[in-house]
């Protein structure tokens, strides 16, 4: 199995200021293909899951371009560049080259 | 609009079975990869179960093999968890959530608003 830790577990953020997320997997995530199967989601409070970012750094769809993701291997970051009220919620990485798995989500608050 | 939806959650007690279904619109469910995720209360995600387009990959987390088994109907645009010998740690919010190639793969592009079922005596 893959385990997938992310840090810090919460973090509490003055609106207009950067946070950032880190994501470690016990395994590297660099398919054969060349592509890096590393996933971001937001919870908000009492939703569904959705995605952020796709294969390390691709933004979804409407995804705010304040939202970035980077990283390789097995070390992998989530940046904000400038938090928002409506970022609150709880952040989670995904890795799929062995299943899936998630890491223990991180809860975003504002200050 | 495209849109998932569960049904079929409940309150059920140890060692009982359970089918969840999904039911997908605004899109042709065949097209796609799909995944089951769940989510005991007040805890993180836990991904369950994947069905591959043509129905001939299927995988399935440590905790439910053998006792969870995915399936798809594509004529009705719907997916399936049959969840047999459950126990209370089966416990919780049970999503389906459709995986899309443009490019890159967006996998969880689509999400429902999840079943709720409880495993207690």
């Amino acid at each position: 199995d893959i385990v997938m830790t992310q840090t810090p577990l919460s973090l509490s953020v003055t609106p207009g200021q950067p946070a950032s997320i880190s994501c470690k997997s016990s395994r590297s995530l660099l398919h054969s293909s060349g592509k890096t199967n590393l996933y971001w989601y937001l919870q908000k409070p009492g939703q569904s899951p959705h995605l952020l970012i796709s294969e390390v750094s691709n933004r979804f769809s409407g995804v705010p371009d304040r939202f970035s993701g980077s990283g390789s291997g097995t070390d992998f970051t989530l940046t904000i560049s400038r938090v928002e009220a409506e970022d609150v919620g709880i952040y989670y990485c995904m890795q799929n080259i062995y299943l899936r798995s998630f890491g223990q989500g991180t809860k975003l608050e504002i200050k | 609009e495209v849109q998932l939806v569960e049904s079929g959650g409940g309150l059920i007690q140890p060692g009982g079975s359970l089918r969840l279904s999904c039911a997908a619109s605004g899109f042709t469910l065949s097209s796609y990869e799909m995944n089951w995720v769940r989510q005991a209360p007040g805890m993180g995600l836990e991904w369950v179960s994947y069905i591959s387009s043509s129905g001939t990959g299927i995988y399935y987390s440590d905790s439910v093999r053998g006792r969870f088994t995915i399936s798809r109907d594509d004529a009705r645009n719907s997916l399936y968890l049959q969840m047999n010998s459950l126990r209370a740690e089966d416990t919780g919010v049970y999503y389906c959530s459709r995986d899309h190639y443009s490019g890159f793969w967006a996998l969880g592009d689509v999400w429902g608003k999840g079943t709720t079922v409880t495993v207690s005596s």
